[in-house]
């Protein structure tokens, strides 16, 4: 069974300009989270998906974000224009509904610098 | 509001010994549950072990287990007969049931261990 999977791995991109990631939870997983962790900081959660409802998107930091889950696969986030402090790993995880445990499964993470 | 402290930013330990990493948490809510993760250069976060708040026992999984001490509010990694293959960043997570068993989860700020010959 294929794990959590994230593109690209890395990207370098100049303030102002446009960046897309893409998540694809594991086959079946209701739930899918984005969470990002800036350089020597935590780990901080940005939105959860049920199937393609937001459930919760407290931890978006603005408007710049967007995220998209359409037909409750896979997932994008969007960040339009991008700034130097969104520099990051933007980390996806997926589980399902139907455990009470409900453990996360995170991808290898996204490496985004903004220059 | 939840809070996870990880107060030791890098660990050593030499090969075959026991390790702990240290976690302590705060929240209100009676109900939670407590992650690890394990992150090695490759960069994806594996999930190692989970203690639920109402859970007797201690949990173990393979060559890790917590050691839970609720009054304390301490959940500690304890990996036994540390491989070189344990060498990574270690991550404390909680997540709190009130808001629903799917919900967000808060980390640490992670504990680096390098385990050597």
């Amino acid at each position: 069974e294929a794990g959590v999977t994230q593109f690209p791995s890395h990207s370098v991109i100049e303030k102002g300009q446009t960046v897309t990631l893409r998540c694809d939870p594991i086959s079946g997983h209701d739930n899918l989270y984005w969470y990002r962790r800036v350089m020597g900081k935590e780990i901080k959660f940005l939105l959860h998906f049920v199937k393609e409802s937001k459930q919760d998107e407290s931890g978006m930091p603005n408007n710049r974000f967007l995220a998209e889950r359409t037909g409750g696969t896979y997932s994008t986030l969007k960040v339009q224009p991008a700034e130097l402090e969104d520099s990051g790993v933007y980390f996806c995880a997926s589980s399902s509904q139907n455990t009470a445990k409900n453990i996360q499964y995170f991808g290898a993470g996204t490496r985004l610098s903004v220059l | 509001a939840q809070k996870i402290t990880q107060t030791q930013p890098g660990m050593f330990v030499q090969e075959k010994e026991a390790v702990t990493l240290d976690c302590t948490y705060d929240t209100s809510d009676p109900s939670y549950g407590l992650f690890w993760y394990k992150q090695p250069s490759s960069g994806e976060m594996i999930f190692l072990i989970y203690q639920g708040s109402y859970d007797q026992q201690n949990a173990t999984e393979g060559r890790y287990s917590l050691n839970f001490q609720k009054a304390r509010k301490s959940a500690n990694l304890v990996i036994s007969a540390s491989q070189l293959g344990d060498s990574a960043m270690y991550f404390c997570a909680m997540r709190e049931v009130n808001t629903g068993t799917a919900s967000k989860l808060t980390f640490g700020t992670g504990t680096r261990l390098q385990v050597t010959l």
